[in-house]
């Protein structure tokens, strides 16, 4: 089963606009929620990450937006650009847990139209 | 400072053939993992490393063997190779810990089996 749910699968955004992808996850238990991004032909490498004792981390123009009680989380891209064109992967995984293994999402593919 | 190297970059395998992914990190990190990517489902682990010496299975194990003799070198083998095998085959390491989150991808292996 998916335990963490990622949508949408591809985004169609304007230069300047906002791109915001969604996640939801199952376990409670889930304690650290990071995001990576992957350019075509590359390797997905992390972007932000959040943990749950915080709402919101800002870095640039990416933030997070954690809401624990609804179980979500969401990417949010300021002045989106052509540059940011890329697969975007949200992920998640537990404390303590053996091998500190990673629950990802299906994964959104980004396109920003200049 | 090369990071997660992998080899090979693509490869063509005829049903039924066997090969051995290579990968290879200079970070001296003790944990190892193994995914493959294919369209609309994410990354999914196929088996990990926690150190030299130690494997275990990750969410779809069947059909590959690993093994980690070095700490530095983790292998990923097909005995016997088959199409639903054909996909993207991402290696990464991290240091466990919290604080020490981020894993490191490498750049990939692309296989089709024929």
């Amino acid at each position: 089963q998916q335990q963490v749910k990622q949508s949408p699968q591809s985004l169609i955004v304007q230069k300047g606009g906002i791109s915001i992808i969604n996640c939801a996850y199952e376990n409670t238990a889930f304690d650290y929620f990071p995001w990576y991004q992957q350019f075509p032909g590359k390797g997905p490498a992390l972007l932000i990450a959040i943990r749950p004792d915080v709402s919101e981390k800002k870095e640039g123009r990416f933030t997070i937006s954690f809401n624990k009680s609804a179980k979500q989380f969401s990417l949010h891209i300021m002045d989106s650009q052509p540059g940011d064109s890329a697969t975007y992967f949200c992920a998640a995984s537990r404390p303590m847990e053996y091998g500190n293994k990673l629950v990802f999402g299906a994964g959104t593919i980004l396109r920003v139209k200049s | 400072n090369a990071g997660v190297t992998q080899t090979p970059k693509f490869r063509v395998l005829k049903t039924g053939q066997s090969m051995t992914l290579l990968c290879a990190q200079d970070m001296n990190h003790e944990y190892m993992y193994w995914y493959r990517q294919d369209p609309g489902m994410g990354l999914r682990l196929i088996h990990y490393s926690v150190g030299e010496g130690t494997t275990a299975k990750g969410e779809v194990p069947d059909g590959y063997n690993v093994s980690r003799l070095k700490k530095q070198n983790f292998l990923l083998g097909l005995e016997s190779a088959a199409p639903s095998q054909t996909s993207v085959y991402f290696c990464a390491s991290r240091q466990p810990g919290r604080g020490t989150d981020t894993q490191y991808f490498g750049p990939g292996t692309r296989l089709t089996v024929l």
